[in-house]
């Protein structure tokens, strides 16, 4: 069964480092690859950055000095890490699938993880 | 990067009506753009992919069409269930970007 799921710490300190793990299956990360999109509380989405199956990474150009997103393809997991976190951080992280038909789109979300940034 | 502004950014509507959504895009897309319906709580689920094509299982009261720079997502006579909140998103070249979502209500 082709599944994505987001773990997370839930709780997070002002300044530090996030976390989130996004554990795939049903599909390979070496010919797949894995997007990160994010959603503050009563607000739209954004887009944060894909790891591509050929393992190149693009990222939101507002933070990609603070976002790194790795995989280890043998575990089907993807890292999504924030640095210097700040409240409006706080978010439900997902990570999804993208599937090349014609063009682009996503079929495939996990059901994300809630992370709250706080001093 | 790619602006991709959607309209209205909320809409109350009878079961009777035909609901319509906008995203304009402020650069050419081609069909990179693909529609997505959000209820609370939840991850977002396809709707339309392509600019115009149906997401399997998807009610066909729901279609997508462009012209020029502006992609639509029509609802035609749509049900309560369909309450929530929807966006585009353009997939033509990174960053990808969404709508900034519109607010559906059934009344």
């Amino acid at each position: 069964q082709v599944q994505m799921k987001e773990t997370g710490p839930g709780l997070v300190q002002t300044t530090q480092t996030l976390s989130v793990t996004c554990t795939v299956s049903g599909f390979s990360l070496a010919s797949d690859g894995v997007h990160w999109v994010r959603q503050a509380p009563g607000k739209g989405l954004e887009w944060m950055g894909v790891i591509w199956g050929d393992g190149n990474t693009n990222y939101n150009s507002a933070l990609r000095s603070r976002l790194t997103i790795s995989r280890d393809v043998s575990k089907s997991q993807v890292f999504l890490t924030v640095n210097s976190l700040q409240a409006d951080d706080t978010a439900v992280y997902y990570c999804a699938g993208a599937v090349l038909l014609r063009y682009w789109f996503f079929d495939l979300w996990g059901p994300g993880t809630m992370v709250t940034v706080s001093s | 990067d790619i602006q991709m502004t959607q309209s209205p950014a909320s809409l109350s509507a009878s079961l009777e009506e035909i609901v319509t959504i906008t995203c304009k895009a402020s650069q050419g897309i081609d069909d990179y753009l693909s529609w997505y319906q959000q209820k609370p709580g939840k991850s977002p689920q396809l709707l339309i992919y392509d600019a115009a094509s149906l997401a399997d299982g998807v009610p066909s009261r729901f279609s997508g069409s462009r012209s020029g720079s502006q992609y639509s997502l029509k609802i035609s006579r749509p049900q309560v269930d369909d309450s929530g909140i929807y966006y585009c998103l353009q997939s033509y070249s990174t960053p990808w970007t969404f709508g900034g979502g519109t607010k559906l209500e059934l009344k």
